[in-house]
């Protein structure tokens, strides 16, 4: 069975950094393309990130270019989110993706 | 990119009643369409994907159609349990675009 765990999420200030990770377990991760999707408090969803299966090729949103990025570990079977310069609009349950299997999410707050 | 119009966006219905949610794609996407249930507080429930291939548990009442860039969600007698918000995603190219999802709520 797919499962796909975040964790990382937490309060932080504006102008703050957070990384999140994702626990890939249940399918062969190396073999995978993986997204980042958020969705704001009262939102509809937000694709945030996708990184190739080996890490080659990445695309981010024009919400989050030069602020974040995305990387994996295949050895490790994760994905991250290292996400810097944090404003209050970036506030969001950030859920790790693999085309259509998510994970349940991590809340992050941006809020001073 | 290519946009997803979803529509409509709040559904006032009955239980019993057949409903049908519209997703349209500003170019081809070939089958690559998903649809989920978000109820409050929880994660996005896939209920189909590649545009009419249930997924495993989800009851049968839920059928999806559609190919190219006209798409549609069907539930055949809604039940209780299925007032929530619905969500169409386009999984065709890399950067994933959503539609603006669609209300069920109680008549």
């Amino acid at each position: 069975e797919v499962q796909l765990v975040e964790s990382g999420g937490g309060l932080v200030q504006p102008g703050g950094s957070l990384r999140l990770s994702c626990a890939a377990s249940g399918f062969t991760f190396s073999s995978y393309e993986m997204n980042w999707v958020r969705q704001a408090p009262g939102k509809g969803l937000e694709w945030v990130s996708y990184i190739s299966s080996s890490g080659s090729t990445i695309y981010y949103a024009d919400s989050v270019k030069g602020r974040f990025t995305i990387s994996r570990d295949n050895a490790k079977n994760s994905l991250y989110l290292q996400m810097n310069s944090l404003r209050a609009e970036d506030t969001a349950v950030y859920y790790c993706a693999r085309d259509v299997k998510w994970g349940q999410g991590t809340l992050v707050t941006v809020s001073s | 990119d290519i946009q997803m119009t979803q529509s409509p966006s709040t559904l006032s219905a009955s239980v019993g009643d057949r409903v049908t949610i519209t997703c349209r794609a500003s170019q081809s996407i070939s089958s690559w369409l998903a649809w989920y249930q978000q109820k409050p507080g929880k994660a996005p429930k896939l209920l189909i994907y590649k545009a009419s291939s249930l997924e495993s548990g989800v009851p049968s009442r839920f059928s999806g159609s559609g190919s190219g860039t006209e798409f549609t969600l069907t539930i055949s007698s809604l039940q209780p349990d299925d007032f929530a918000t619905y969500y169409c995603q386009q999984y065709n190219s890399p950067e994933w675009t959503f539609g603006q999802g669609t209300k069920v709520e109680i008549k």
